[in-house]
């Protein structure tokens, strides 16, 4: 099974400043006949679904902030949040939907304002 | 717009039997993956089972092979999970969620959620 390791656990970012989580994978979750890396991040706010954000590790979803970046490739992914504002609290996590299941989640980072 | 409803959670014994639905209005159900993933209290996310949008193929996660069952009707517009012999640690709220892709379901990223039902295992 493909193991996404997150850091860090949890970041306090003082409002308008830069958030970034990284994304760390077991395997290669690129695809060379395609071109696209099979990773996914999504927010959770307290009491709430997850909401996608990014696919295809740097696609924003229609919608999304712009503020929200994803970036990397391989085993390597980033999530940053460039100026933090008080909806962005959360906990995020990246998801990796390459090759066959079981399709796998980070442990989750949690996102306060310090 | 999308809207996805999960029912039938609550709390059941050990060993017993639950049935899950989740109901989708809003996009063309029959053209679309669906998964269940789960979340234990104060947990992350958990995959826990997956259907292609026609019922060819379905996948586990290895913990509950054998004893879940997912499936779907598409003319009923809705997604199941049979919870059969469910143990403690299957305590969690379980989500239902959409493929991102139509007609792909080995590789999509889930762009709608519903807002869970939480399944409560205990004596």
């Amino acid at each position: 099974d493909i193991v996404l390791t997150q850091s860090p656990d949890s970041l306090a970012v003082s409002l308008g400043e830069r958030a970034t989580i990284n994304c760390k994978s077991s395997q290669n979750i690129f695809y060379s006949s395609n071109n696209k890396n099979y990773l996914a991040w999504y927010q959770q706010r307290p009491g709430q679904p997850p909401k996608l954000l990014i696919y295809w590790a740097s696609t924003r979803k229609s919608g999304v902030p712009d503020r929200f970046t994803g970036s990397g490739s391989g085993t390597d992914f980033t999530l940053t949040i460039s100026s933090l504002q008080a909806e962005d609290v959360a906990v995020y996590y990246c998801h990796q939907y390459y090759n066959a299941p079981p399709w796998t989640f980070g442990q989750g980072t949690k996102v306060e304002i310090k | 717009q999308v809207q996805l409803v999960e029912s039938g959670g609550g709390v059941v014994q050990p060993g017993r039997s639950l049935r899950l639905s989740c109901s989708a209005s809003g996009f063309t159900f029959s053209i679309y993956g669906m998964h269940w993933v789960r979340q234990a209290p104060g947990k992350g996310l958990e995959w826990v089972a997956g259907m292609s949008y026609d019922g060819s193929d379905e996948y586990y996660v290895e913990s509950v092979k054998g004893r879940f069952i997912i499936s779907r009707d598409n003319s009923k517009n809705t997604l199941y999970l049979q919870m059969n012999r469910l143990r403690a640690e299957d305590t969690a709220v379980y989500f239902c969620a959409k493929d991102l892709d139509s007609y792909s379901f080995d590789g999509s990223a889930y762009d709608y959620w519903g807002l869970g039902t939480l399944v409560t295992v205990s004596s």
